[in-house]
């Protein structure tokens, strides 16, 4: 029974690429949410996707970022034209829909700028 | 809109010490109130969760927390300290109602552990 799988667990990219990160969640949950940690930092809230839609992308910056959970396969986030300010771990959580059960988290994408 | 703040960003106690993380939230609603720990370069791992039954809940490793909708605090205790307890704590908050269900954390605290 695997848990949350993000990966790849490190990347590395160049200023002006673009980084895509992926996260499966756990077999039987249907809702995804994306945090961002930055160092010596809590984890701050991007988005969460059910199946094909957004439900609530208030913590999204506006441009270069974008998010997806599409009917097959796993939810993408993906950073266009990166700048070393994106250098963060991306964590990814899933939950089967009632909060009251808490999110479980995958490792994490930890991404560096260069 | 909820908010949570964890006083002291770092933590130190003796081993086999008092362990106590303090946590206060703000919520315009019942809260969903959970613990969770980061060790290091890994994802966070539920510790334990109030969800509106019990106010003292208990979790994994002997941790364990307690409600008190007065004080607007959800602290995280362990009565002796194991040197395997470092790592980062992160208390965080949901609302019960809204139809956001993620999740605001606050910005964490470091426990070290002396031997």
């Amino acid at each position: 029974n695997a848990g949350v799988m993000q990966n790849p667990r490190h990347l590395v990219r160049r200023r002006g690429q673009e980084a895509r990160l992926r996260c499966s969640p756990m077999k039987g949950h249907s809702h995804v949410y994306w945090y961002r940690q930055l160092p010596e930092e809590g984890l701050k809230f991007m988005v969460y996707l059910q199946k094909e839609n957004i439900i609530d992308e208030s913590g999204m910056p506006k441009e270069r970022f974008s998010a997806e959970f599409p009917k097959e396969g796993p939810s993408i986030l993906r950073i266009q034209q990166v700048v070393r300010g994106d250098s963060a771990a991306y964590f990814c959580a899933s939950s089967p829909g009632d909060s009251r059960r808490g999110y479980t988290f995958g490792s994490g994408t930890r991404l560096t700028v260069v | 809109a909820q908010s949570v703040t964890q006083l002291g960003s770092h933590v130190s106690v003796s081993e086999g010490a008092l362990v106590l993380l303090r946590c206060n939230y703000s919520s315009s609603v019942p809260p969903y109130l959970f613990w969770y720990v980061q060790y290091p370069n890994q994802g966070l791992q539920l510790l334990l969760k109030y969800t509106s039954a019990a106010t003292l809940v208990k979790g994994i490793n002997g941790f364990e927390a307690e409600f008190k909708k007065s004080e607007t605090s959800f602290h995280l205790t362990k009565p002796s300290a194991h040197m395997s307890d470092a790592a980062e704590y992160f208390c965080a908050v949901s609302d019960q109602d809204t139809g956001r269900r993620a999740l605001t954390f606050g910005s964490g605290t470091r426990l070290q552990v002396q031997p």
